[in-house]
């Protein structure tokens, strides 16, 4: 069973600052299969990233994807205040078929 | 514009069967390549995959939820359904119904989501 693991749990940082978000895979992941999302309090989750590193429509160039096998990173360069949020990686494909990892949250230093 | 609306009870008596239907506009649910899931989240936490339905009928679950969940599909009315039996206060949470697609080649990501719905297991 393939576990995702996020850190940190929390961020804090300040607008203008770059994030790095990391997600680590018990077991590898194809880099075709792992996609990242961003969840804002009373919503549903957004889309960010499909494909480790394809921004889905919409989304800011900003943010950015990037990894391979175990470890996949989301960066956000510079950090805007609605950028604060929590930010889930997930993978597709191996057991179970679809899994999230338990989340990042990004908060206002 | 696809949009998915879930909907059922928003209360669900301990060891009963939770119900909720979502409900597809804008796109056809027979589209082989879309994947149709549910995910959940109980308050305060994060999200759960709970299954899937693809290829007109093909269902996979959560190993932890297979032996109380179904997926089904009622193409005629452009919906897909949850059935989560035998619930406890545990299975309180947001109930999302969300899409996807894909291929051996490519996994696109829940672009569409519903709002949610909020189902509260309580007696």
């Amino acid at each position: 069973e393939i576990v995702l693991t996020q850190s940190p749990g929390t961020l804090s940082l300040s607008p203008g600052e770059r994030a790095t978000l990391s997600c680590r895979a018990s077991q590898s992941v194809s880099s075709r299969y792992l996609a990242w999302y961003q969840q804002k309090p009373g919503q549903a989750p957004r889309l960010l990233i499909y494909g480790t590193s394809s921004r889905a429509t919409g989304i800011p160039d900003r943010f950015s994807g990037s990894g391979s096998g175990t470890d996949f990173t989301l960066t956000i360069s510079r950090l805007e205040p609605e950028d604060f949020a929590v930010y889930y990686c997930q993978q597709y494909g191996s057991s179970p078929p679809n899994s999230f990892g338990q989340g990042t949250k990004l908060e206002i230093k | 514009q696809v949009l998915l609306q879930e909907s059922g009870p928003g209360l669900v008596k301990p060891s009963e069967t939770l119900s909720l239907t979502c409900t597809v506009s804008g796109g056809s649910i027979t589209t082989s390549s879309y994947y149709w899931s549910w995910i959940r989240q109980p308050p305060g936490k994060g999200l759960e995959w709970i299954g899937y339905l693809y290829n007109n009928g093909n269902t996979n679950y959560n190993p932890s939820l297979k032996s109380r969940v179904t997926i089904s599909v009622d193409t005629s009315k452009n919906q897909f359904s949850l059935r989560l039996t035998s619930v406890t206060a545990a299975d309180t949470a947001m109930y999302y119904c969300a899409r996807a697609q894909a291929s051996y080649e490519f996994w696109s990501g829940y672009y569409f989501w519903g709002q949610g719905t909020l189902v509260t297991v309580s007696s």
